[in-house]
């Protein structure tokens, strides 16, 4: 199946920096990134779409200016938590889409000290 | 808002067992069913999906079965193994996958050796 690579897979980060995270489709072209939050022992819950060369739309409750989403190629997508804090704390997921279903990254576990 | 409304929240099921999932919806829009598996600190993965112009669909010991009226669809893991000891979510989206989708609250389940 279709790869997405997500990295890093673990960051640790002081209360006031800014953390990007990189999502690749590795053997297609993406259309269409979403980003996705899970909070643990939670489900996914929809931050933002993105499609590329365009600007991404943000879920009601997310802030734009505070995860700020690149989809600058068909193969990347980043969202860098900008000023982050300890609720920021969390697993972030990328998936992607070509001309069929959506394929998952590996997360990004984010913890802010 | 749509939802996906899933259950149960846990099972604990025998090695040889079958493990069962319920899934169901709101809206009706929903054209595209996947069900995901994951492990702990790892990105969703890619079960199997059905669309709603089928009633069952079977891909080695997993079998979707979905009932377009009554808006719900299930998992059934056969032979269930200690090995699919997992959180499993179900989510429903439109346009065939393509669109972002909408999750399950997840379940946790545990196959006993």
């Amino acid at each position: 199946g279709a790869v997405v690579s997500q990295h890093p897979s673990r960051v640790i980060c002081k209360s006031g920096t800014s953390v990007k995270i990189e999502c690749r489709s590795l053997d297609f072209q993406a259309t269409t990134m979403f980003w996705y939050r899970q909070f643990p022992k939670q489900s996914l819950m929809l931050m933002a779409t993105s499609n590329e060369g365009s600007k991404a739309t943000y879920e009601q409750g997310v802030e734009k200016d505070k995860f700020l989403i690149n989809h600058a190629s068909l193969t990347l997508s980043t969202l860098t938590v900008t000023s982050a804090h300890p609720e920021d704390s969390s697993f972030y997921i990328c998936s992607a889409t070509g001309s069929t279903e959506a394929f998952f990254g590996q997360g990004t576990r984010l913890t802010v000290v | 808002q749509q939802q996906v409304k899933q259950s149960p929240q846990s099972l604990i099921v025998q090695k040889g067992g079958i493990s069962i999932i319920n899934c169901a919806y709101e809206n009706t829009a929903f054209d595209y069913f996947p069900w995901y598996q994951q492990f702990p600190g790892k990105g969703p993965a890619l079960l199997i999906a059905i669309r709603p112009d089928v009633s069952e669909k079977k891909e080695g010991r997993f079998t979707i079965s979905f009932n377009k009226s009554a808006k719900q669809f299930s998992l059934h893991i056969m032979d269930s193994q200690p090995g699919d000891s997992a959180t499993y979510f179900c989510a429903a989206s439109m346009d065939t996958g393509r669109r972002a989708l909408t999750f399950g609250s997840g379940t946790r389940l545990q196959v006993q050796p």
